[in-house]
């Protein structure tokens, strides 16, 4: 049966293509953004980070893209891989407050 | 591995219980944090540590929640008379500064019964 309360957005990718992980944030005074990955029974792990005076930052494999203008984030992972397979939340920072959104799952197709 | 450590792992307990879980952050970071993540969302914040001072609290966190660092290093959450809607994965986590990336511990997942 349907699981209450799983609205997780999914997203399925081959193993070597890139994947692409949106997020809508909500408050335009937001001057800090982090991605985390959760995998399952963990604690939320550090991925990349940027600041608002930024519009895109790299990392090893990851890109993330900020958009102010429509308040968007993406991450942008290279040729994915089966270990990036977890729930992905992007993370909104304004003076002291962590704000995470819901959270998308990525599933790696080997 | 963070640096950041929580026990228990896991809980489980009757309904009417109370319960407490520690986290031991990162030595040098100032900034401590809990959050209760449920089935499917993200993380909630609780409440926050600057040292030993308690700086903040949402509204999430009732009266049956309550919290300590009294030395400014370990962190302890309390839940007095545990509700089944309590059940979830507490998380701790700690940064340097204000705003600065937090790391999160493994967290402890709580079953009321």
């Amino acid at each position: 049966g349907e699981s209450v309360g799983l609205h997780l957005p999914t997203l399925s990718v081959q193993e070597g293509d890139n994947s692409i992980i949106n997020c809508a944030y909500s408050n335009s005074a937001s001057d800090y953004f982090i991605w985390y990955k959760q995998e399952s029974g963990k604690g939320p792990q550090f991925i990349i980070d940027i600041r608002s005076n930024m519009d895109k930052r790299q990392g090893q494999r990851v890109t993330v893209l900020l958009n102010k203008t429509v308040k968007h984030l993406s991450l942008q992972i290279a040729a994915t891989q089966p270990g990036d397979s977890a729930v992905y939340f992007c993370a909104e920072i304004t003076g002291n407050q962590f704000y995470f959104g819901t959270g998308t799952s990525l599933t790696v197709i080997p | 591995d963070t640096g950041v450590s929580q026990d228990p792992r896991h809980k489980i307990t009757k309904r009417g219980q109370n319960v407490t879980f520690r986290c031991d952050p990162i030595s040098e970071h100032n900034r401590l944090y809990w959050y209760r993540q449920t089935l499917g969302q993200g993380p909630e914040f609780l409440t926050y540590f600057q040292n030993e001072a308690q700086l903040e609290k949402s509204r999430l966190l009732s009266d049956r929640f309550s919290a300590e660092r009294p030395k400014g290093s370990f962190s302890t959450l309390e839940i007095q008379r545990t509700e089944q809607g309590d059940s979830a994965m507490y998380l701790c986590a700690s940064s340097r500064s204000t705003g600065g990336k937090q790391f999160f511990g493994p967290g402890t997942r709580l079953t009321v019964l």
